[in-house]
């Protein structure tokens, strides 16, 4: 596809229940980035993938959130035992990957999580 | 870290009116990247600056850094009620492994043009 997509776009979930949300950044872009967005808050950034890498999970809230990106396709993003503060929409980026600053980073539509 | 405080929190002008949004850094700017965020568009790159002094243009939305790279302001000229939406801007920030970058953000701008 032309751009960044994601899926689901929304997402609600029992507290307790886990949740995994998918990727799938531009053909070619070999590093992806996931962030998180809360009402009223900036976004977050949570884990980078650059190529076959080891990711840098720097971001990540806690050890209930987990990624994986195969090869440099398709990510996953899962959360396990789902709280309510985990509520929030998760952007999917992903760019060049040439390891220098100021490359741009193109975004997903977002999937909104809505943890009951 | 860096901090990133965009000003106003939200904005509300009438159609065909002139908007700023400014975006100051706690921090010396390498690269600052203006985002528009519509509901279920996700972001919209905008513009990218690097240069202290650097300005850009797009259609009617003028971007610019200072001298200084501290601080940076969007323009708006004769706004629309297509320029609705979110606006975001962001900064590079070093991560520690595998020498990469991602996004420091700030909390966003939200404009509504009225008719």
């Amino acid at each position: 596809g032309a751009g960044v997509s994601q899926s689901p776009s929304n997402k609600v979930t029992e507290k307790g229940k886990d949740v995994e949300l998918r990727c799938d950044p531009i053909s070619g872009h070999t590093a992806l980035y996931w962030y998180r967005q809360r009402l009223g808050q900036g976004l977050e950034f949570l884990i980078y993938f650059q190529g076959n890498s080891a990711p840098d999970k720097s971001g990540l809230p806690s050890d209930r959130f987990s990624a994986e990106r195969t090869g440099e396709s398709v990510s996953t993003l899962t959360i396990q035992r789902t709280q309510q503060e985990d509520s929030a929409v998760y952007l999917c980026a992903s760019s060049l990957g040439f390891r220098i600053p100021k490359e741009t980073q193109y975004f997903g539509p977002g999937t909104r999580l809505l943890v009951l | 870290s860096q901090e990133l405080e965009q000003s106003p929190q939200s904005l509300i002008v009438q159609e065909g009116k002139n908007l700023t949004i400014n975006c100051t850094s706690s921090k010396t700017l390498y690269g600052l990247y203006w985002y528009k965020q519509k509901y279920g568009e996700g972001l919209i790159f905008l513009m990218m600056l690097q240069k202290g002094g650097e300005e850009k243009s797009h259609e009617k939305i003028t971007a610019k850094l200072d001298e200084k790279k501290q601080q940076s302001s969007l323009h708006i000229t004769a706004s629309q009620p297509s320029h609705a939406g979110i606006y975001l801007c962001g900064a590079d920030i070093e991560l520690n492994s595998n020498s990469g970058y991602a996004l420091n953000f700030g909390k966003g701008t939200s404009l509504l043009v009225t008719p």
